[in-house]
């Protein structure tokens, strides 16, 4: 089945840490983004990315980064630099174009 | 600048119908429509490109009116299933080839029995 698929589900860490969430798709895409929910709020784009070894900051790009060495993976690093990092992080590819974004399940990462 | 929703919530009884606007600021070139059930990933409505087009499925429909840079979400005769937050998503017209939405803080839609 296609899909994406992110890893873990739920993520604890201690601050002052730096933490890497997974993101992985098999649908081909060639885009893929980076999401950040916090409750009760939309959704706030971190980072995009349109093909391989190429991506761009989003709305709220610092304390994050990323990487994009293979078309399925695009990997997210929340740094100590980030401030609040505790919130839900969403993944999503798509197809180039005005085409629908397909999200991951979501990793929820609790700093404390 | 992100688009402002209208409801915030909205509690229906099933069966009955429902409306939820998106307005920006800016020029559009699109509009997503997602949906979220609590805890999950937001799940694919509908898009709508610049024309004005109306699109739906089934009892869900929308409308886009590039001019005054809005957009609406319409629900028919409510189902149960129906209930979660409602999210739009809004690319501008100047974005170019980057497909970078920006989503509104949402609707919460509870439907009742």
């Amino acid at each position: 089945d296609g899909g994406i698929t992110q890893s873990p589900k739920y993520l604890f860490r201690k601050e002052g840490q730096n933490v890497t969430l997974s993101c992985e798709q098999n649908l081909n895409h060639d885009a893929m983004y980076w999401y950040r929910q916090d409750p009760g709020q939309g959704l706030r784009l971190i980072y995009y990315s349109q093909i391989v070894n190429d991506f761009q900051k989003g709305d709220i790009a610092e304390g994050y980064s990323v990487s994009r060495e293979k078309k399925e993976s695009f990997p997210l690093t929340v740094t100590s630099a980030q401030k609040n990092p505790t919130a839900f992080y969403l993944c999503a590819s798509s197809i180039a174009g005005p085409y629908e974004q397909y999200f991951g399940p979501g990793t929820r990462l609790t700093v404390t | 600048q992100q688009p402002v929703q209208s409801p915030q919530a909205v509690i229906l009884r099933e069966g009955e119908d429902a409306v939820i606007n998106c307005s920006s600021s800016k020029a559009l070139y699109s509009v997503h429509w997602y949906r979220q059930k609590h805890g999950e990933a937001p799940v694919f409505l509908m898009i709508l490109l610049k024309g004005g087009e109306q699109k739906g499925h089934e009892k869900i429909s929308a409308s886009f009116n590039e001019k005054k840079q809005q957009s609406s979400l319409y629900l028919t005769a409510s189902q149960l299933s129906y209930s979660g937050t409602y999210f739009c998503g809004t690319e501008g017209a100047s974005s170019g080839s980057a497909r970078q939405l920006t989503f509104g803080s949402g609707t919460q839609l509870t439907v009742l029995p």
